[in-house]
């Protein structure tokens, strides 16, 4: 079965404060993607980031910076610096079967000033 | 730069009416998907459409549920009566290729069942 689990459900910090949401994944498949998106307040779905499994370099861009490791299925999310723009619900994802994507049940995130 | 949009932004519908969702994806995107988020939940998978057929659909999409694309550009949910559990946004979602895998979904359309 695959199944994404993210198992902060609210994240509370202080603006400029660095944050790291997790994930952990199951799949059997050996050629999987994982994905993070982002809700803000306005409700829509904000692709942010691809990663897929033969490639397990960490990636930043600018503040954000993703942690893929396979020996411990998880794809970790850290915003540096955290502004209260970055105040949302984010999502991890995976990719199971013709495309669809299986989500973990989110994590909120609220930054304060 | 290209968007999927979804029309209408919110929908209001008595128990047991047909409702129709639209959606316009990206238009050189080949696959179509969608999906649905209860209030407060996770987003949850209904259905992918390619080549005119549909690809998969999850438990949810029952007979109730279909999916069209009667042109070449709308992509639309109808639900054939529907309950108060079907209450939800409901996103649409379009990818270029199956190899790219992101898909990029639309603003979504609250549906409200009363």
């Amino acid at each position: 079965a695959q199944k994404v689990t993210q198992a902060q459900t609210e994240i509370s910090v202080v603006e400029k404060e660095d944050v790291t949401l997790d994930c952990v994944y199951e799949t059997r498949d050996t050629t999987y993607y994982l994905f993070w998106y982002k809700q803000p307040p306005s409700g829509e779905l904000v692709f942010l980031i691809r990663r897929n499994s033969f490639d397990e370099q960490n990636e930043i861009s600018g503040r954000y910076s993703w942690n893929f490791q396979k020996s411990t299925s998880s794809f970790n999310f850290t915003i540096t610096a955290s502004q209260v723009v970055d105040s949302a619900v984010y999502f991890c994802a995976l990719i199971g079967g013709y495309n669809k994507l299986i989500f973990g049940a989110g994590t909120r995130l609220a930054v304060h000033p | 730069e290209p968007e999927v949009t979804q029309t209408p932004s919110h929908q209001v519908t008595q128990m047991g009416q047909e409702v129709i969702l639209r959606c316009v994806p990206i238009s050189n995107h080949l696959y179509f998907y969608w999906y649905r988020q209860i209030l407060g939940q996770k987003v949850e998978f209904l259905v992918s459409f390619y080549n005119n057929e549909i690809s998969e659909k999850s438990e949810i999409f029952d007979d109730q549920f279909s999916v069209e694309r009667p042109d070449g550009s709308n992509f639309t949910l109808k639900i054939r009566s529907t309950k108060l559990e079907d209450s939800a946004m409901y996103f649409c979602a379009s990818s270029e290729r199956t190899e790219t895998y992101e898909q990029y979904f639309g603003p979504g359309t609250r549906l409200t069942v009363t």
